[in-house]
This record gives C-alpha cells, structure tokens and sequence, in this order.
C-alpha cells in the first residue's frame, strides 16, 4: 500500500541551528513528493515538491531531494529562524490521492 | 494566493446532534473539494471527493449517510456530521482545488470538532 512515514516530534532547536526532518515512504508506481508547512492558525501551504526520482525541491532556504533508491525525502534547513516554527507534513501523490504523514510540529527558540 | 476558509474553527455540540462545517475558496473556483479527518498525532485521511454539482465519492471505511458532503457551488462545500458521538471528534480539513484532481490543492485551517 502507499503510505508515509515521518520522524516524530515535537522537535525544538535554537535559531540558527541545521534541521532535519526524516521521510521515508512506500508507495506503488512513481509519485510525487511534497512537503506542506502549517503555521498556527492556517490551513497547509505547500512548502517545496519534487515529480521523480533525484529531483530537489527548494523554497524558502527549505530543501528536500527524491531518493527513490532509500524512499526518502528528507527535510533540511542549514539555518532555522524562529517564523519556521510550524507543523510539517510530508506527503505523497500517487494514483490521484495525496497519503500524509502525520506531522511534526517544530518550535525554533531565539 | 488562493485561500480556504472553513468556519466555525471549532465546536463542540452534544452526542445525537448535528453539525455542519462549511468550506469556502475565497478568490478561486474550486472544481473539486477534499474533506480530511485527523485525528491527534495521526496523519489527516481523506474522507471524500466531492466535484461541485455531483455526489461525493467517499473513501473505503467512511459512512456516507454519516457524513454527508454537499458541494453546491464551486466555491462552498459543506460537510454535516449527524447524529454525531464521541468518536466523531476530530480535527476536519478541507481543501480545494481549481483543477480535475488533486495536485493544486488549498487547504483550509480545520475546524476542531468536540463531541460531549
């Protein structure tokens, strides 16, 4: 079946600090990669994507690259600010139907 | 950018009481509008499909005279939760889209639903 999974949080870190945020999936065929922030009080933006295997997905200093090899999408940040702190989901697209992981709330400390 | 709104934000109603979420796409038509469920710590599921004008396709497992689905214009989707008990309390997302399918989605910012 399709499904994602998630490192589970909440993860805190000082401003300035590396993030990373774990991804791995399974799915049939070739989906796509996303990964949606929500800040409090929002619905979910889509933060960066990625269509096929290798590509990188880039917004806002965020990266994330399609390891079809691993089934990973991993989340990175060299330097975390404070307005980073939200909830972030990865997801997957496949067969017409998004699969969400279940989250991970980040909290960036001055 | 295309915004969702979804109102109320939150309540709580009584066990055998109905209650209905609505789901706007404030600047865009939204051709076809998705209703998630999440629940603490767990991944939002999809529960249905809905395109405006036809009957929600809902998803294996989701009771469909439980939650009924309505997507009378392409701009507001609603979801009624009847005869609502305390398992039914969740956080309820929904999104939009102005294509065919769900790759350009919007999402709104739930609604938290408390049954007593």
């Amino acid at each position: 079946g399709n499904s994602v999974t998630q490192m589970e949080g909440p993860v805190t870190l000082s401003e300035e600090a590396f993030l990373t945020i774990n991804c791995t999936y399974t799915a049939t065929g070739y989906p796509s990669l996303f990964w949606y922030v929500q800040y409090p009080g929002e619905g979910l933006q889509l933060l960066l994507k990625a269509t096929k295997a290798d590509d990188k997905g880039s917004n806002k200093g965020f990266e994330a690259t399609y390891r079809k090899e691993t089934t990973s999408f991993h989340l990175e940040k060299g330097s975390v600010q404070v307005s980073d702190s939200a909830v972030y989901f990865c997801a997957l697209l496949t067969g017409n139907q998004f699969y969400f992981g279940t989250g991970t709330s980040l909290t960036v400390i001055p | 950018g295309a915004v969702v709104s979804q109102h109320p934000s939150w309540v709580i109603c009584k066990s055998g009481t109905s209650v209905k979420i609505e789901c706007r796409s404030l600047d865009f038509q939204a051709t076809t509008m998705f209703w998630y469920r999440q629940f603490p710590k767990q991944s939002l599921m999809l529960m249905a499909t809905s395109n405006e004008g036809s009957k929600a396709t809902y998803e294996q497992g989701v009771e469909k005279d439980k939650f009924l689905i309505n997507h009378a214009s392409l701009t507001l989707s609603t979801l009624t939760v009847t005869s609502a008990h305390p398992e039914d309390s969740s956080f309820y997302i929904c999104s939009a889209s102005p294509g065919l399918g769900p790759y350009e989605q919007y999402f709104g910012p739930g609604t938290r639903l408390t049954v007593t």
